[in-house]
């Protein structure tokens, strides 16, 4: 069975700085896509990056970058110089080949203090 | 705007009702998938209809049911409503295949008050 573990409830870091926010992740199937996602207080989910588990670059997109560590099964997600708009539920997702039933860890809170 | 729409935004029912969500999916994505996410956690996976047919179900029981049409608009109706049903519903659309890439794109929910 897939499964996605977030270990950090919550987490605060000082505006400009860097993060790194960890996931790790259980599955049997030999491809699968990882992703992450911020969710704002409005509720809405924000597609962040995705990284394919036949990627062998580290996936970026501006402030974020995922370090993937495909032995140690983890996906963490690094956002460089933090801003207050980042404050919000981060999730780390999987799913499997062909991109089928997407599964979400429990999330961490991200606190950006000024 | 991930182009994608759920309708109705809040909902406040009964228990024992009955409840049909609404979404609208981007063009041409032929999956979508629903949610139920619980204040302060994350979302849980419902079922997942591609190409119509229902492809996968998450631990809901059969009182979760869904349908998926050719115009890109899918419905989840939950039956026999109880106090923990009580949530934030949300459908994401996507282009499964073959390919890795595959992004889902949400819509705002549905929150869902079972009182």
């Amino acid at each position: 069975a897939q499964k996605i573990t977030q270990t950090q409830p919550g987490m605060f870091v000082q505006e400009k700085e860097a993060v790194t926010l960890d996931c790790t992740y259980d599955t049997s199937d030999p491809s699968y896509g990882l992703f992450w996602y911020k969710q704002p207080s409005s509720g809405e989910m924000i597609f962040l990056i995705y990284q394919g588990s036949y990627d062998q670059q580290n996936a970026t997109e501006g402030r974020y970058s995922l370090n993937f560590q495909k032995a140690r099964k983890s996906a963490n997600l690094v956002i460089s110089a933090s801003q207050l708009g980042d404050s919000a539920m981060y999730f780390c997702a999987m799913s499997n080949t062909g991109g089928f039933k997407t599964i979400f860890g429990a999330g961490t809170r991200l606190f950006v203090k000024a | 705007e991930t182009g994608v729409t759920q309708s109705p935004t809040h909902l406040i029912k009964t228990r024992g009702q009955q409840v049909t969500l609404r979404c609208s999916s981007q063009s041409g994505h032929n999956t979508v998938s629903w949610y139920q996410q619980a204040l302060g956690q994350g979302p849980q996976f419902i079922f997942q209809y591609y190409r119509e047919e229902e492809n996968g179900r998450g631990n809901f029981p059969p009182r979760f049911s869904g349908l998926q049409f050719p115009n890109y608009s899918s419905e989840l109706n939950v039956n026999a409503l109880e106090l923990d049903d009580s949530a934030l519903y949300l459908c994401a659309s996507s282009l499964a295949g073959d390919l890795a890439d595959t992004e889902a794109f949400f819509g705002q929910g549905t929150r869902l008050t079972v009182v």
